[in-house]
This record gives C-alpha cells, structure tokens and sequence, in this order.
C-alpha cells in the first residue's frame, strides 16, 4: 500500500502556543487528505476534508480558526492547532487518498500525539 | 443517516481461540464500502479489507475472514487460532457512494486481547 507520513510522531508544548502537524504522501499524490483526532480509548472523529488547493470542509462542532488545515500541494497537508489548550490533547490521525471518492481507499499517517501542558 | 455499531467493546481470548468480532451498519445509499482496519497499541491504522455493497461473497486471507450479509447489514470479522500479535483494536468503517466524499465512518471499536 502507500506510504503515509506524519511529523512530529509526538508533541508537548505549554497552553497557549501553536502546534503544526504535516501529513505527506510519499509515493503518490494525494487530491484529497482527511484529519481524524482519537481521544483515548475512543473511536477517529473525522476533523476535516481538505482538498488541493481549496479550503477545506470542516465537520459539524471542529473550529475551523483553530484548527487550521493548509493542503498546498498534492503530497502535504499541514493542520496547526492554534494556541492549544490541555483539552486539544489527542492522536491526531491524517490519511490521503487519490481523490475524494468513497471507492478510493484511504491511507493513514502513523498519528501524531499531542501533550498541551 | 449513516451508523456503524460495533457492540463488544472488549473481547478477551486464550492463545489459538477463534474469535469473531461484530460490525452492524446503517445507511440508505445502495452503493457503499465497508472497510476493517487493525490499531495496534503503536497507534497506525493498517488496512485489513474493502469490500463494496455488491459484492457479497464472503473472503478469507490466511487466519481471517469475513461474513458480508446484506440482509442483515452486517459485515462480521473472525479470526481463527488467534495469536497474541493479534491484540489490537479493531474498527470496522462505511463510505458512501452518493456523498461523494470519501468519508469514512468509523465504529466504536472493539479491543481485542489475546492472551498465550
């Protein structure tokens, strides 16, 4: 399958300040990049649709000010959780697929998590 | 409105137990897929299977398989002689055709823990 990247794995950082998170997908390019967040012990949460050079679609209750999805080009999305507080704390899940159709299989990052001190 | 149940929120086997693990569904749409992917405690979803609504032969690779029953909207998941690597959760996941958007729906998951 194709290989999805995220960086950082792990983050801790005090309230207040912003945390970005890249998803790449190295061997192929991605139209379409979802961003799920999984609090513990609990199921993904879809976050964000975004596509390629558009904004991106936020589902219902996700702040889209504070968590603001960039998809600058076919192999990088980036989601930066602004002034962060203990309660953003969570496994923040990317995948990439071709496109945004359901056939389309998605590809998931490995998760970053996230500590707000 | 789409849904997926998964109601055994924990499973817990004995080494070489077969075990089945229930994935219910809900939606309108006569197109979908229907995916199930294994989280390991390092937290990377892997892929296990797709399967699309028209295809309802039951498939099997290796140690698993999986029962796809339309008239009971149910897309059930076994393992047989389960191994303690097996341990993991499990998520079973929908995406429709008609919304065009690639959204996965994702059960609740249902951990799974062998034990040797």
């Amino acid at each position: 399958g194709a290989v999805v990247s995220q960086h950082p794995s792990r983050v801790i950082c005090k309230s207040g300040t912003s945390v970005k998170i890249e998803c790449r997908s190295l061997d192929f390019q991605a139209t379409t990049m979802f961003w799920y967040r999984q609090f513990p012990k609990q199921s993904l949460m879809l976050m964000a649709t975004s596509n390629e050079g558009s904004k991106a679609t936020y589902e219902q209750g996700v702040e889209k000010d504070k968590f603001l999805i960039n998809h600058a080009s076919l192999t990088l999305s980036t989601l930066t959780v602004t002034s962060a507080h203990p309660e953003d704390s969570s496994f923040y899940i990317c995948s990439a697929s071709l496109s945004g159709y359901s056939y389309n299989e998605q590809f998931f990052g490995p998760g970053t998590r996230l500590t707000v001190l | 409105a789409q849904k997926v149940t998964q109601a055994q929120t924990e499973i817990s086997v004995v080494e070489k137990e077969d075990v089945t693990l229930d994935c219910v569904y809900e939606t309108r749409d006569t197109t979908y897929y229907l995916f199930w992917y294994k989280q390991p405690p390092s937290g990377e979803l892997v892929f296990l299977i797709r399967r699309n609504s028209f295809d309802e032969q039951n498939e099997i690779s290796g140690r698993y398989s999986w029962n796809f029953q339309k008239s009971t909207s149910s897309f059930n998941f076994t393992i047989t002689a389960s191994q303690v690597v097996d341990s993991a959760v499990y998520f079973c996941a929908l995406s429709e055709a008609q919304s065009n958007t690639g959204k996965l729906i994702f059960g609740q998951g249902t951990t799974l823990q062998v034990k040797p």
